[in-house]
């Protein structure tokens, strides 16, 4: 099947500094991915999508200045979590879709990257 | 708009028991149906998916039928082990209303006693 990677999958940071988590497709071209966070015992909150090459869409309520998300290629899309506070930590999950049909038409998600601020 | 509703966990059973969690959904259009399971401390791993009605999905021995008449996709498995203890999402999207978006129901925690 389809491999994703995040990097890190651990981060601790002091609070004000930015800290930027990458999610790869390693295997397939993802015109689209996604990027998630997930609180303890809780399901998957959608933060942002994002295409290659283009802007990403953010969800309602989602500060687009305070997470920053680059999809430079079709293997690589970045979360960048600028001024990080305490409130900001949480487990960030990425999902990346191929596009198309039969089997692509699946969104496989990386290991995550668990966020500490400090 | 779309959404999905899951059986109320946390589940508890004992090795080898009959697993059942419900799903069902709400889609305008024609969903694909997915359950994505969570092991501790780890991302969402494919489980298993069903793109059309009547379809059944399968794998590890888990099974989900996606049913359209009762917009249901129960997944099931016959004899569960500890290793199965996890937490399962099932969820669905719609490319002609969504894209390629997911919508996740709320999980159910299962733990698998020896």
């Amino acid at each position: 099947g389809a491999v994703v990677s995040q990097h890190p999958s651990w981060v601790i940071c002091k609070s004000g500094t930015s800290v930027k988590i990458e999610c790869r497709s390693l295997d397939f071209q993802a015109t689209t991915m996604f990027w998630y966070r997930q609180f303890p015992k809780q399901s998957l909150m959608l933060m942002a999508t994002s295409n290659e090459g283009s802007k990403a869409t953010y969800e309602q309520g989602v500060e687009k200045d305070k997470f920053l998300i680059n999809h430079a290629s079709l293997t690589l899309s970045t979360l960048t979590v600028t001024s990080a506070h305490p409130e900001d930590s949480s487990f960030y999950i990425c999902s990346a879709w191929g596009g198309g049909g039969g089997s692509r038409e699946t969104q496989y998600f990386g290991p995550g990257t668990r966020l500490l601020v400090l | 708009g779309d959404s999905v509703t899951q059986m109320e966990g946390p589940v508890t059973l004992s090795e080898e028991a009959f697993l059942t969690i419900n799903c069902t959904y709400t889609a305008t259009g024609y969903p694909s149906l997915f359950w994505y399971v969570q092991y501790p401390g780890e991302g969402l791993q494919l489980l298993l998916k069903a793109t059309k009605a009547d379809d059944k999905g399968s794998n590890k021995g888990f099974e989900a039928t996606y049913r359209k008449e009762t917009t249901s996709f129960h997944l099931e498995k016959g004899s569960v082990q500890v290793s199965d203890s996890a937490v399962y999402f099932c969820a669905l999207s719609d490319r002609r209303t969504s894209g390629s978006r997911l919508t996740f129901g709320e999980g159910t925690q299962l733990t698998v006693n020896p």
